[in-house]
């Protein structure tokens, strides 16, 4: 599986959107990219993933580029409960794939 | 409807001890993992089940871990004797059986210090 690159913390202002930045510069074209995150003393939980078309959902949004080789996860209203370590992973489909995780980016929201 | 349900939530023990850790994962979800946390890093894929078959334990470390899931349910983590490397936080997931994608269900997890 490819690997990516992700800041490691990011602050936010509550109310103003979180653009999180990820680099999966060697994915394949059969790779996914999935985003995780990850609030304190909690298992990850999933957001969103995503093959080459932007996605949203209720939680948030990604936009991948076009090339596929990096991505932005967005959340658009960011609240004090949207702390957490975010996770950018990418990964096949089938019986092989897992979910490798990095250290992800910490994003702080703050008053 | 329930998730991921993991008990205990902490456990503390003296090394050499054994420690055993319990997951039962949302029902009808066949496919379950345990991955193992250390501080400030990432979860580690430990082993993945597919109901009661181990079809990636590649990163269990055999000499002293074992895990089973004995009717394709419920599954049990077991380390023995434990080591001060050890201490980490143990996570169960898992997703329902014949998904094609990697959105998976994570529990709380069980905070292991060996002391």
């Amino acid at each position: 599986d490819a690997k990516t690159t992700q800041p490691p913390s990011m602050d936010c202002a509550e109310g103003r959107a979180a653009n999180l930045p990820c680099n999966h510069s060697t994915i394949s074209g059969n790779e996914y990219v999935y985003w995780y995150r990850q609030i304190h003393s909690q298992g990850p939980q999933y957001i969103i993933h995503g093959l080459k078309n932007n996605e949203t959902n209720e939680m948030a949004s990604l936009i991948i580029t076009e090339d596929r080789k990096s991505s932005t996860l967005i959340l658009p209203h960011a609240t004090l409960r949207d702390t957490a370590v975010y996770y950018c992973i990418v990964s096949g489909t089938g019986t092989a794939s897992k979910l490798t995780f990095g250290t992800g980016t910490r994003l702080q929201v703050t008053l | 409807e329930a998730g991921v349900v993991q008990s205990p939530r902490y456990k503390i023990i003296e090394k050499k001890q054994p420690v055993a850790f319990w997951c039962n994962p949302i029902s009808g979800h066949n496919t379950l993992y345990w991955y193992r946390q250390n501080l400030g890093q990432g979860p580690e894929l430990l082993i993945r089940y597919e109901n009661e078959e181990a079809v990636d334990d590649s990163q269990l470390p055999k000499d002293r871990f074992s895990a089973e899931r004995l009717k394709g349910v419920d599954s049990t983590l077991k380390i023995q004797p434990a080591e001060l490397g050890d201490s980490a936080v143990y996570l169960c997931a898992s997703k329902p059986g014949g998904s094609t994608n990697e959105k998976l269900f994570f529990g709380s997890g069980t905070q292991l210090s060996v002391l």
